[in-house]
């Protein structure tokens, strides 16, 4: 059973558009949702992540808006530049647990 | 600060064999949590390590072991491998258990034959 749920699978953006990616969780007691964004051969980096104390959590051109009566957060991508071409996962967790539940990923192209 | 390291990076076995990986945390974290990254199910959570205790496990079989050292370093075993073993192993490391916030290394790419 999927506890996140990602969409879209893929996405081609142009560069300087805004890439948005969204997610779905069911678990009412996860109460931490980062973003990772991993490059081929690599790991995957935290990007930003948010708590459900706030709406919207903002760092340079990433945006997380979170809607917890949906259970639903999404990744905005402002001004989207071909190095941002990689593939974004959104994650959930509680607070006390280190374990992660991923959601199946996106991956961004970002066209010049 | 350097990076969470992990070692080997690509490891080839055969079936039956078994392996162990390595995984070295950021200087000053004491948690290190394991993950398995294949195209088909995604990143799925193993188990997390702090104190040299499990405080964690993911649903795999016993296959999947693991152990913390007093300095926090972390290695992870898995026996008698099977064909669907082959995955990116990930390592990641927080500051203490349960703070969520947690860095991945490189990973260790095996492959079983």
């Amino acid at each position: 059973q999927q506890q996140v749920k990602q969409s879209p699978q893929s996405l081609i953006v142009q560069k300087g558009g805004i890439s948005i990616i969204n997610c779905a969780y069911e678990n009412t007691a996860f109460d931490y949702f980062p973003w990772y964004q991993q490059f081929p051969g690599k790991g995957p980096a935290l990007l930003i992540a948010i708590r459900p104390d706030v709406s919207e959590k903002k760092e340079g051109r990433f945006t997380i808006s979170f809607n917890k009566s949906a259970k639903q957060f999404s990744l905005h991508i402002m001004d989207s530049q071909p190095g941002d071409s990689a593939t974004y996962f959104c994650a959930a967790s509680q607070t006390g647990a280190n374990n992660l539940f991923f959601g199946t990923g996106t991956r961004l192209t970002v066209i010049p | 600060k350097a990076g969470v390291t992990q070692t080997p990076r690509y490891l080839i076995k055969t079936r039956g064999q078994q392996v162990t990986l390595s995984c070295s945390p950021i200087s000053g974290h004491r948690s290190v949590s394991w993950y398995q990254q294949t195209p088909g199910q995604g990143l799925q959570f193993l188990f997390e390590y702090f104190s040299e205790t499990q405080r964690n496990k993911g649903n795999f079989p016993g296959r999947f072991s693991g152990r913390q050292f007093s300095n926090s370093r972390s290695e992870m075993n898995v026996s008698t491998l099977e064909l669907g073993d082959s995955a990116l192993y990930l390592c990641a490391s927080s500051l203490i258990a349960g703070t969520n916030e947690q860095f991945f290394g490189p990973g260790t790419r095996l492959t079983v034959l």
